[in-house]
């Protein structure tokens, strides 16, 4: 089992459509949670950070985790076709310069106009 | 400001050579990380740099591969002997001080795509 699972999808939905991703995790030491957005043939961004469960909203994003049931989700609030690209979950573990990020796989979405 | 910095953007080698990728990061930051993506396998940490010093290797290969983060000049990943399973994209994050290992706050470059033939 993967430390961190995330369905590659992909996810079509239409334009103005609320998006939910997710990703679950095995690990109850992971302290961060991140979401990245990749763009075909560029580097992911950093979009959202967390440490605590609960939600976090930055415009049109919220992330939300659920440590209890290792669970974390990325809600994008009328969808875009420029929010189409793979959006990718990542959770830190570790302290200092023994901290790691463990990646999910990534979740291709493509949004219609 | 400029971003992370990766060049080239595209890489093709002969088996049997070597390849050479390098990373400037942002101004300010001193913490260097370098990934590996395939598209079935997702992002994999290589290795995690600060000035001078290897902090973290886990992910490299213990063979043919090497990395370096001089006190001058960018980090470059070197790879010898290339075969055709080195073919992926290779991507470069660097973040400031402050956060330390596989920071938060880390920022990618836009990777250097390798192609073995």
């Amino acid at each position: 089992q993967k430390e961190v699972e995330q369905d590659p999808g992909p996810l079509s939905v239409p334009e103005g459509a609320i998006v939910s991703l997710n990703c679950t995790y095995s690990n109850s030491a992971f302290q961060y949670f991140m979401w990245y957005r990749q763009y075909s043939r560029k580097g992911p961004e950093l979009l959202m950070y967390t440490y605590s469960s609960g939600n976090k909203e930055d415009g049109r994003f919220t992330a939300q985790v659920d440590k209890s049931s290792k669970y974390i989700s990325l809600f994008i609030r009328d969808s875009q076709p420029s929010d189409s690209a793979t959006y990718l979950c990542a959770m830190s573990v570790g302290a200092g310069n023994n901290r790691k990020l463990i990646w999910g796989l990534g979740t291709s979405l493509a949004v219609n106009p | 400001n400029a971003g992370v910095m990766q060049n080239p953007r595209h890489l093709v080698r002969r088996r049997g050579q070597e390849a050479r990728l390098r990373c400037s990061p942002m101004k300010g930051h001193s913490h260097v990380y370098w990934y590996r993506q395939l598209p079935e396998e997702g992002l994999k940490f290589m290795v995690y740099l600060q000035k001078e010093n290897i902090i973290d290797e886990s992910g490299m290969p213990k063979e043919r591969f090497s990395a370096e983060f001089p006190k001058e000049g960018p980090s470059i990943l070197r790879i010898q002997q290339v075969v055709r399973g080195d073919s992926a994209a290779y991507f470069c994050a660097s973040s400031p001080p402050r956060t330390g290992g596989a920071g938060t706050e880390a920022f990618f470059g836009q990777g250097t795509r390798l192609t073995v033939v």
